[in-house]
C-alpha cells in the first residue's frame, strides 16, 4: 500500500520570505501523480499543483514549485514570497493505480507571521 | 464553471441518528469521491464512484454507511446509525473532463458533530 510522509507537523515563515515543506511516499508503481493541496481554516481543499512522475521538469505554478526526486521519493514544495494568505494546512497527496486513488499525508500547519 | 457542491455545511446530531449528506460534482466529471477527514488528520477515502457505478468502497463502513450516484451525477452519503467517532467533515470530489481523471476537485465539505 502507498503511505504518504509529511515529517513537518507545523512550519512557520515570515511574510515576503521563502519556506519549503517536505513529503515522502512509499510507492512500487513507476506511473502515478503527486499533488500538493491548501487548506485554509474552515475551507476548502484547493489544488496547489500537479507533478506528473514520467515528467523529470519540476511543475510550477506561480510562487509555487516543487522538487520532485523520483529515485528518493521525495517531493517538496517550495513558496516564495510568501503571503498572509498562504496561511492554510498544506497535504501532500500520491495518486496512482487503475483507479486514481488519492493517499494524503497528515499535512503541514503553515503559518506566515507579517 | 460551478466547483462541487456539498449540502448541508454543518450538521449536529445526537448518537444513533441518521444523516445524509448530498454531493453535486462539477459537470461532466464522471467520477465522484467520498472522503472522511478527521481533525488533524488528512481526508480517508470512503467510496468511489465511476459513473453510477462504485469502484472502491474497501474502507466504508458498511454496516453504518451507504452512498448511492443515481443517473450517475448526484450522490448522496448516509450514516445510520451515527457513533461519537463519526465527528469528522465530509468531503465530496470529482474528476474527469479536460484535466484527466488523475485530479481532483473538493466541495466545501459538510463538517458533521455527533453528541
Amino acid at each position: 500500500a502507498q503511505t504518504v510522509t509529511q515529517s513537518q507537523p507545523e512550519m512557520s515563515v515570515q511574510e515576503a520570505e521563502t519556506v519549503t515543506l517536505s513529503c515522502t511516499y512509499d510507492t512500487s508503481e513507476s506511473d502515478y501523480y503527486l499533488f500538493w493541496y491548501k487548506q485554509p481554516p474552515s475551507r476548502q481543499m484547493i489544488l496547489v499543483i500537479r507533478q506528473e512522475a514520467y515528467k523529470q521538469q519540476n511543475a510550477t505554478e506561480n510562487r509555487f514549485s516543487v522538487n520532485f526526486q523520483k529515485a528518493a521519493k521525495s517531493f517538496s514544495l517550495k513558496i516564495s514570497d510568501s503571503q498572509l494568505g498562504d496561511a492554510a494546512m498544506y497535504f501532500c497527496a500520491y495518486c496512482g493505480g487503475s483507479n486514481y486513488k488519492l493517499t494524503f499525508g497528515k499535512g503541514t500547519l503553515l503559518t506566515v507571521n507579517p | 464553471e460551478a466547483g462541487v457542491a456539498q449540502s448541508p455545511r454543518y450538521k449536529i446530531i445526537e448518537k444513533r441518528q441518521s444523516v445524509a449528506f448530498w454531493c453535486n460534482p462539477i459537470s461532466g466529471h464522471a467520477t465522484l469521491y467520498w472522503y472522511q477527514q478527521i481533525l488533524g488528520q488528512g481526508p480517508k477515502l470512503l467510496i468511489q464512484f465511476q459513473n453510477n457505478g462504485v469502484v472502491d468502497d474497501s474502507q466504508l463502513p458498511k454496516d453504518r454507511f451507504s452512498a448511492e450516484r443515481l443517473k450517475g451525477v448526484d450522490s448522496t452519503l448516509k450514516i445510520q446509525p451515527a457513533k461519537l467517532e463519526d465527528s469528522a467533515v465530509y468531503l465530496c470530489a470529482s474528476s474527469g473532463g479536460g484535466q484527466g481523471e488523475d485530479t481532483q476537485y473538493f466541495g466545501p465539505g459538510t463538517r458533521l458533530t455527533v453528541l
